[in-house]
């Protein structure tokens, strides 16, 4: 079973330019997150999807951060315009439905804001 | 103030030691989880604790839930290199789809 995909791996941009994430899930996974991890601390999470709606994106800054799952399958996250507190590894997962499902995580896109 | 605390931050033993990273709280889970991630690489799943006092092994890690499910315990007997990666915790609030971490314990491990 292939894992969760994300492009691109890296990515260095100066601040105030836009940037955008792409994530596949498992197949048949209906629930999709992304989370920022910066260095040295854990991940948190920006946003959850449902298919194609939000769960929540209550800790999502949404006056720079977008995130759309338009067709319930991949997602993107967009950051516009980007500050270097953003610099961060930016990670996807998805589920199967429900509380306490384990969730699978990609291999994240690691952010550098100059 | 942070939800999880976890300790030691960084951890550096030889391969063959023992060793025991902490997970605390003064909140009730009901379930808290255990990951490993490694450079370049999204966290992975090592176990889930339910029980108060309930103890889980795999292979050569035991997990220990504490009995007020406030606190956790993983212990790593006789480290392998291959153990070397952030170990982080996390929990989800009853009523709650999100999972909040920890910041990890880095462990390596030294051959």
């Amino acid at each position: 079973e292939a894992g969760v995909a994300q492009s691109p791996r890296y990515k260095i941009i100066e601040k105030r330019q836009s940037v955008a994430f792409w994530c596949n899930p498992i197949s048949g996974h209906a629930t999709l997150y992304w989370y920022q991890q910066i260095l040295g601390q854990g991940p948190k999470l920006l946003i959850q999807f449902q298919n194609n709606g939000v769960v929540d994106d209550s800790q999502l800054p949404k006056d720079r951060f977008s995130a759309e799952r338009l067709k319930g399958v991949d997602s993107t996250l967009k950051i516009q315009p980007a500050k270097l507190e953003d610099s961060a590894v930016y990670l996807c997962a998805s589920s199967r439905p429900g509380q306490g499902v384990e969730q699978f995580f990609g291999p994240g896109t690691r952010l550098t804001v100059l | 103030t942070q939800l999880l605390e976890q300790s030691p931050q960084f951890l550096s033993i030889q391969e063959g030691e023992n060793l025991t990273v902490y997970c605390n709280s003064s909140s009730v889970f009901s379930s808290l989880q255990w990951y490993r991630q490694e450079p370049g690489e999204g966290p992975v799943l090592l176990v889930t604790v339910v029980t108060g006092g309930e103890v889980k092994k795999l292979k050569r890690l035991t997990f220990q839930f504490g009995d007020a499910r406030k606190d956790s315990s993983l212990h790593i007997t006789a480290a392998q290199p291959g153990d070397t990666g952030l170990y982080l915790c996390a929990v989800r609030e009853a009523g709650s789809y999100q999972l909040t971490f920890g910041k990890g314990t880095k462990l390596s491990v030294i051959p």
